[in-house]
């Protein structure tokens, strides 16, 4: 079975520090994709950056980084130099073959992020 | 602004109405998708649109309905929902087998 785990529910960082958000996956398959979105108040899901698991290198976008490590099944992602626009929350997500039929992505319960001025 | 449009941006019904949300795309992505998502609560799957094939989450109750008139626009027509089924409802699109999956910005839901 497939599954997504964030093990934070809450954090509460000072601005303009970095800050790392913590993702466990766990899936038997081998091409899988790990994503990470940031939702605020408003209710979108913004995407913020994407990981196939063929990829070699860390996957960054801009103030954002992911931290693949492979073996051990986490994909953390990282911001560097927080900013009180940051706050929301964020969910690590997994693209997997549903069970009808399907690609679907599967979220995890998600961490609320906090900057602290 | 979004690629992905979803109307209205918010909706009270009445357990007796028939209302429909609707969600379209013009990036030619092959795949779409409904999502409900409760307060403080991941987005949960409800169905999916995919190579003019439509599948089904077969929790969701019959109330809701699904309707793909053409690959850019998926509907969500909505029956005699209950107050449980007050949430955000999020429409995605993707193009199967690639990276990207782009979220509309959603409707909120209250039933009355």
């Amino acid at each position: 079975a497939q599954k997504i785990t964030q093990t934070q529910p809450g954090m509460f960082v000072q601005e303009k520090e970095a800050v790392t958000l913590d993702c466990t996956y766990d899936t038997s398959d081998q091409s899988y994709g790990l994503f990470w979105y940031k939702q605020p108040s408003s209710g979108e899901m913004i995407f913020l950056i994407y990981q196939g698991s063929y990829d070699e290198q860390n996957a960054t976008e801009g103030r954002y980084s992911l931290n693949f490590q492979k073996a051990r099944k986490s994909a953390n992602l990282v911001i560097s130099a927080s900013q009180l626009g940051d706050s929301a929350m964020y969910f690590c997500a997994m693209r997997v073959q549903g069970d009808f039929g399907n690609e679907k992505l599967t979220f995890g319960t998600g961490t609320r992020l906090t900057i602290i001025p | 602004d979004t690629e992905v449009t979803q109307t209205p941006k918010h909706l009270v019904m009445g357990m007796t109405n028939k209302k429909s949300l609707k969600c379209e795309q013009h990036m030619g992505h092959r795949a779409m998708y409904w999502y409900k998502q409760k307060a403080k609560k991941p987005p949960e799957l409800m169905f999916v649109y995919s190579y003019e094939k439509l599948s089904i989450n077969e929790s969701v109750p019959s109330r809701f309905s699904p309707e793909c008139p053409n690959s850019s626009l998926l509907n969500l027509h909505l029956h005699a929902l209950q107050p449980e089924d007050s949430a955000l409802y999020l429409c995605a699109s993707s193009q199967v087998v690639t990276s990207g999956y782009t979220f509309g910005s959603g409707t909120r839901l209250t039933v009355v």
